[in-house]
């Protein structure tokens, strides 16, 4: 089955920089891949998905990008602000022949002042 | 539209006991699926369903139950309940095999 690797487990910015999140898959036929954020005490909420047929796809200051030869994909957030403090959630799915999203484990980000 | 909806929202358990989580969504979505998370961990898939009558089991399904009479209604079964099923448990539903929406959570502890 799909195995997703999530890096870093934490990431720590000042207010006003980049962050960079970065997923692997393991099944060269995943199609679908959504990025979630969890907000403490909160439910996961999606924020930005791409498909395989796409390399980029952006959304105001967050974009993902997708490498399907080297199977990952990556969040980018742009002039960080503290509301984007939160757990991110990277998934993966083969929408062909699975009805599951594969999860990774999760990336907590700091923003700081 | 309520979106996804999940009840209780706390609830204390003693081993042993048993109890049903419910989850209902107002969407007309065919996938619902059930997912525990754990402190400060990722979430791990339980149980799922494709549609009314059909469910099939996720990665982490000892212990649990479901099933799928209504296309609204998903409840999960804790049979048993052991202190290891203390977690937060979260529904989604969805259209297709995408995107997932997510109801508040439920928030279970054994003793």
């Amino acid at each position: 089955g799909e195995n997703v690797e999530q890096h870093p487990s934490t990431l720590s910015v000042q207010e006003g920089d980049s962050a960079v999140i970065k997923c692997t898959y393991s099944d060269s036929a995943s199609n679908y891949f959504p990025w979630y954020k969890q907000e403490l005490g909160k439910r996961p909420q999606l924020i930005i998905d791409i498909r395989s047929n796409v390399g980029e796809k952006k959304d105001q200051r967050i974009a993902v990008t997708l490498n399907k030869t080297a199977k990952h994909f990556s969040l980018h957030i742009t002039e960080t602000q503290p509301e984007d403090s939160a757990v991110y959630f990277c998934a993966a799915a083969n929408t062909g022949t699975a009805s599951k999203l594969t999860f990774g484990t999760g990336t907590r980000l700091q923003v700081t002042l | 539209n309520a979106g996804v909806t999940q009840t209780p929202k706390f609830r204390i358990l003693k081993i042993g006991q048993s109890m049903t989580l419910q989850c209902t969504q107002d969407m007309n979505h065919n996938y619902m699926y059930w997912y525990r998370q754990d402190p400060g961990m990722g979430l791990k898939l339980i149980y799922y369903s494709v549609g009314a009558g059909i469910t099939d089991k996720g990665e982490v399904p000892n212990g649990y139950n479901v099933s799928r009479s209504t296309t609204e209604d998903f409840p999960l079964r804790l049979e048993l309940a052991a202190p290891s099923q203390t977690s937060v448990y979260f529904c989604a539903s969805g259209t297709s095999r995408e995107t997932q929406y997510f109801g508040p959570g439920t928030r279970l502890l054994v003793l």
